[in-house]
């Protein structure tokens, strides 16, 4: 069975970082591409970051290019995404998603996490 | 904004056919397939239609999508109060640097 979990979410203040966590079972990781999408209170899906299975590849919406870095472990199943220099904006609950095919990189998420809330707040 | 244009509510009455739309560019839904996602108050999405018009396993065939051109649509018939939830539309953008994935504003079901 597929299963992908957030963890890592929390409060933090304007300035400070994060790092979530999405420990992924049940199938190939290294073999899809995997997203972060983000959601905020009371508001719609926005994407966030995208990385192929191999690591190689990476991808960043403007709201948060430079400020964080999605990576990946393939040997421990797990996807990353650490949060630097961390705004009141960036308050959402973040999910994890992956992708449906293999070696491919569509928005086609077959399976996402519960989500994990992450709130910037002094 | 959005990349990607909804309508922010849509309703209806038990029984009835309703449609959301969902309106992009040639850099996303023209070029792309589109998806899409429901998700009911308190729980993360779900894809309920990819590649513009397929089902996965486990979804009613009340459920439908199209596509033309720059625009997507998801047809609901014989609704359902489980049915009231937010859809979302996606796909990928070629525009930026490398591509990114781009959801619609969503659109909040309510059947009546």
């Amino acid at each position: 069975e597929v299963q992908v979990l957030e963890s890592g979410g929390g409060l933090v203040q304007p300035g400070g970082s994060l790092r979530l966590s999405c420990a992924a079972s049940g199938f190939t990781f290294s073999a899809y591409a995997m997203t972060w999408v983000r959601q905020a209170p009371g508001k719609g899906l926005e994407w966030v970051s995208s990385i192929s299975g191999s690591g190689g590849s990476t991808f960043y919406a403007d709201s948060v290019k430079g400020r964080f870095t999605i990576s990946r472990d393939n040997s421990k199943n797990t996807l990353y995404l650490q949060m630097n220099s961390l705004r009141a904006e960036d308050t959402a609950v973040y999910y994890c998603a992956k992708e449906a095919l293999r070696w491919e990189l569509l928005g086609y998420f077959e399976y996402w996490g519960q989500g994990t809330l992450v709130t910037v707040s002094s | 904004q959005s990349v990607l244009t909804q309508p922010a509510s849509a309703s209806g009455t038990p029984g009835q056919r309703v449609t959301i739309s969902c309106s992009g560019s040639s850099s996303n839904i023209e070029t792309n397939f589109v998806y899409w996602y429901q998700q009911l108050p308190g729980t993360a999405p779900k894809l309920l239609i990819y590649r513009n018009n397929q089902r996965p396993s486990g979804v009613p065939d009340r459920f439908s999508g199209s596509k033309s051109g720059t625009s997507a649509s998801l047809a609901i018939s014989g609704l359902r109060s489980e049915d009231e939830a937010d859809y979302y539309c996606a796909t990928w953008d070629d525009s930026l640097s490398g591509g990114s994935v781009v959801f619609g504003g969503g659109t909040k079901l309510t059947v009546l």
